[in-house]
């Protein structure tokens, strides 16, 4: 079955980097884009980041836009998020997750991970 | 960017009445919407797609219909495990994906 496991959230100062990472298995990771999103507990979702399938393109949330960087491994199948220069509102939950449709860029999310809590000290 | 506006933002009900939630985008997103649910503790379940289209696994009291601007996601019959916070989803135009705030379906 499908599985998205996310590693390294951690507490942070404000100012520092971090690096998440999910590792995913039961299905061709190379054929579906993924994507990133953040909780606040207790609060709304919101969509982080966004890498095709190759790796090839990119989008971004303006608020991460320029600090924060997707990247994919196809031959480990693992999605990554580099975030650097912390801000106290980057602390949330972040869910990797699969869009539904292989080769597309259809942004449904039909498969979360668990999520991985990141803290931000300031 | 396109903002999805949900209401009521709280719905008290009992098991076995109907749900209806709303959710209103500021512009057209045509067909392209989503549902999903998520549960306290847990990670959000994709319940719709494209409007109307039920995932899989999802039972047919979920049931979703709207285009444009004007989307509703209906529960018939509630049963106990339903009672949770709904969102909305629209990918019509994008970067950036937009959610909308949330309906909490909590019992009466």
């Amino acid at each position: 079955q499908v599985q998205l496991v996310e590693s390294g959230g951690d507490v942070v100062q404000a100012g520092g980097s971090l690096r998440l990472s999910c590792a995913a298995s039961g299905f061709p990771f190379s054929s579906y884009a993924l994507n990133w999103l953040r909780q606040v507990p207790g609060e709304g979702l919101e969509w982080v980041a966004f890498i095709s399938s190759d790796g090839s393109l990119e989008h971004y949330a303006d608020s991460v836009k320029g600090r924060f960087t997707i990247s994919r491994d196809n031959s480990k199948n693992t999605l990554s998020l580099q975030m650097d220069s912390l801000r106290p509102e980057d602390a949330a939950l972040y869910y990797c997750t699969r869009v539904r449709d292989a080769h597309g860029t259809n942004i449904i999310f039909d498969y979360w991970g668990q999520g991985i809590l990141v803290t931000v000290s300031s | 960017e396109v903002v999805l506006t949900q209401s009521p933002a709280t719905l008290s009900l009992s098991p076995g009445e109907r749900a209806t939630l709303s959710c209103r985008a500021s512009q057209s997103v045509s067909k392209f919407l989503a549902w999903y649910q998520q549960k306290p503790g847990q990670t959000p379940r994709l319940l719709i797609y494209d409007a109307s289209n039920r995932a899989t696994g999802i039972p047919a009291r979920f049931s979703g219909s709207g285009s444009g601007t004007d989307f509703t996601l209906t529960i018939s019959n509630l049963e106990p495990e339903d009672f949770a916070v709904y969102y909305c989803q629209q990918r019509m135009i994008w970067p950036p994906i937009t959610f909308g705030q949330g309906t909490r379906l909590e019992i009466k």
